[in-house]
């Protein structure tokens, strides 16, 4: 099946520093790249939508000049934390999809942030 | 807007015991329909899914029905493991590509 990688698995940061964290596509091409945060026992939360080359797409409540995504290739996507404060701190995941309108999302497996 | 609504856990179960975990789903169009598993300290994996009325995903022992007639695709086994200890999501995608997850139940088998 298709993997998706996430690095780092896990990062500690000072607040007020950026953090950046990387989501590749091993062996399929991802055209669309999606950004969750999961909160402790909760579910996922779509942060954002990434296309090849183009502007990430946020949704509500999601400050853009906080959570920068860069999507400059088929296989990378990148989401930075500008800034961090310890309320960022969570477990930041990444899917990708190809091309195809049937394509199922395939998740890395995470990045856990803490702020201190 | 589109929603799916999941039983809450957590959910407890003896090895060889029988499961079932409940997804309903509210949407318009014709979504399809996702079982995701997240063992411990590990990212989501795609469980099932099943993409139109009718259609029966399975893997693993695991099976879901898309039941349009009552919004539903209820993730059943026959008989559960240890190893099968993990939070179980079910989600929703539709025409924008985005996932739409429940909230996600905890199975806990017991040996």
């Amino acid at each position: 099946g298709a993997v998706v990688s996430q690095h780092p698995s896990r990062v500690i940061c000072k607040s007020g520093t950026s953090v950046k964290i990387e989501c590749r596509s091993l062996d399929f091409q991802a055209t669309t790249m999606f950004w969750y945060r999961q909160f402790p026992k909760k579910s996922l939360m779509l942060m954002a939508t990434s296309n090849e080359g183009s502007k990430a797409t946020y949704e509500q409540g999601v400050e853009k000049d906080k959570f920068l995504i860069n999507h400059a290739s088929l296989t990378l996507s990148t989401l930075t934390v500008t800034s961090a404060h310890p309320e960022d701190s969570s477990f930041y995941i990444c899917s990708a999809k190809g091309d195809r309108e049937e394509d199922t999302q395939y998740f890395g497996p995470g990045t856990r942030l803490t702020v201190l | 807007g589109d929603s799916v609504t999941q039983m809450e856990g957590p959910v407890t179960l003896s090895e060889e015991a029988c499961l079932t975990i409940n997804c309903t789903y509210t949407a318009t169009g014709y979504p399809s329909l996702f079982w995701y598993v997240q063992y411990p300290g590990e990212g989501l994996q795609l469980l099932l899914k099943a993409t139109k009325a009718d259609d029966k995903g399975s893997n693993k022992g695991f099976e879901a029905t898309y039941r349009k007639e009552t919004t539903s695709f209820h993730l059943e086994k026959g008989s559960v493991q240890v190893s099968d200890s993990a939070v179980y999501f079910c989600a929703l995608g539709g025409a924008t590509n985005k996932l739409i997850f429940g909230t996600g139940t905890l199975l806990a088998v017991q040996p």
